[in-house]
């Protein structure tokens, strides 16, 4: 069964330091991976994607993640982080292709980074 | 111009009750989705809608369906509520199955 891994509850991180948030998945097949931010009382934003191609992805508000096939991961990375980008981080992978559940969205449990000036 | 919407945002009622919750995209999205969110911020997969082909997330009980009346709405209907529907409802779309979802703001339900 497809399963996506965020094995840190919480990343406490300095403004202007670098930032990772780390993600790791189980999926058959070639996976489509996601990550999503959610900011309190809000709907999710999509930030970036990996779906074939450059192993670093780069997404909105100066996100960008590696893609690591050995390592089936997918981490959340980002140069100098911001007291804005405090929220709760979900990585996400998607059925592959085939069945009745093909494009489901399977989520991590959530990240939540907190930056602090 | 919000692309996908969901109304309404707060929805409080007494158990035993049958409630709707709407969701609209004007994205010309093909797929649309349910999702619930726990209270420990847990998202899981409810429902899928594709060219009127629904696919049910097997863990879901059958007071839950979807109803699609065009492309562009599909529609969460709950019946006989239950303390433990208490979540936030998640409506998406994409352009197709595996493309990339779209989230709405969500709607907070808390069964009484």
């Amino acid at each position: 069964a497809q399963s996506v891994a965020q094995p840190e509850d919480q990343v406490n991180v300095a403004e202007g330091n670098p930032l990772t948030v780390k993600c790791t998945y189980s999926v058959s097949g070639n996976p489509y991976l996601f990550w999503y931010v959610q900011y309190p009382n809000r709907g999710l934003q999509f930030l970036l994607k990996y779906i074939t191609g450059d192993n670093l992805v780069k997404g909105s508000y100066g996100f960008e993640a590696e893609f690591n096939k050995s390592q089936t991961s997918f981490h959340l990375k980002k140069p100098s982080a911001l007291v804005s980008d405090s929220a709760l981080y979900f990585c996400a992978v998607s059925e592959p292709s085939g069945g009745g559940s093909q494009g489901n969205l399977i989520f991590g449990k959530g990240t939540k980074l907190s930056v602090k000036p | 111009d919000t692309a996908v919407s969901q109304t309404p945002k707060y929805l409080v009622t007494q158990m035993g009750n049958d409630k709707s919750i709407k969701c609209e995209q004007n994205l010309g999205h093909d797929t649309m989705y349910w999702y619930k969110q726990d209270s420990k911020k847990f998202l899981k997969i409810m429902f899928s809608y594709n060219n009127k082909e629904l696919i049910i997330n097997e863990t879901v009980p059958n007071r839950f369906s979807p109803k699609s009346p065009d492309k562009a709405h599909l529609n969460l209907h709950i019946n006989s509520l239950e303390l433990g529907d208490s979540a936030v409802y998640f409506c998406a779309s994409s352009p197709s199955r595996v493309g990339t979802q779209y989230f709405g703001p969500g709607t907070r339900l808390l069964v009484l």
